[in-house]
């Protein structure tokens, strides 16, 4: 039962290069969501997607470019990296109904130079 | 704006102490409320949700909708309690965190 996970784990990467990191779940979520993870930020919405071909900006969407052409994937691009983008980065599936619960993915220790 | 606020960045409590983390939030709907914890170099995940009104490892979380908190309560912390807490608001299709509270059990 892999749930859901990111790739890479960890990318060292230099200011102005495109970067994609990956996610994936196995339980056809409808929603799913990216955050960073930020010393003194705490976790804050990057974009999110209500099912396939339909994505919403959160809280801090700019730099960012998502897409979802398939239920299961969720990749998050950083089309020219910059060192404030510098995070950890989380993917999270939503639970169907009420409850809402969020399921995330391990994290990507991302690194801009 | 903030919708969660969690005051304390880092606590420390001994083991066999009562521990209380405080979270606030502002939000002028019906809110839904949720602890999730990450324990060191494993994933966030859920603790407790205040609609279920559960313990889980010995921690409960009440909601007091007149000043507006949901903090979260264990009588007596165990070392394995040491992680990062972070206190989440769900308004509709989004769920909104504070900042973290790093919990450390002294033995």
């Amino acid at each position: 039962d892999a749930g859901i996970t990111q790739s890479p784990r960890y990318k060292i990467t230099e200011t102005g290069r495109q970067v994609t990191l990956m996610c994936h779940q196995t339980w056809s979520h409808s929603y799913m969501f990216w955050y960073r993870q930020d010393l003194g930020h705490g976790l804050r919405l990057i974009y999110y997607s209500a099912a396939a071909d339909i994505t919403d900006k959160g809280e801090v969407p700019d730099g960012y470019v998502v897409s979802r052409s398939k239920t299961e994937n969720f990749p998050l691009t950083l089309e020219s990296a910059t060192r404030s983008q510098t995070s950890v980065y989380f993917c999270a599936s939503r639970r169907p109904g009420n409850t809402g619960e969020l399921f995330f993915g391990e994290g990507s220790r991302l690194t801009v130079l | 704006a903030q919708r969660v606020t969690q005051p304390e960045k880092l606590l420390s409590v001994f083991k066999g102490a009562p521990v209380e983390l405080k979270c606030n939030y502002s939000y002028s709907g019906s809110p839904e409320l949720f602890w999730y914890v990450q324990y060191s170099r494993q994933r966030l995940q859920l603790l407790l949700r205040h609609i279920s009104r559960e313990s889980i490892k010995g921690f409960t979380a009440d909601l007091n909708k007149g000043e507006t908190s949901f903090h979260l309560k264990k009588p007596f912390a165990q070392e394995e309690d040491s992680a990062m807490y972070y206190c989440a608001l769900r308004t509709g299709n989004q769920f909104y965190f504070g900042t973290g509270t790093s919990l450390t059990v002294i033995p």
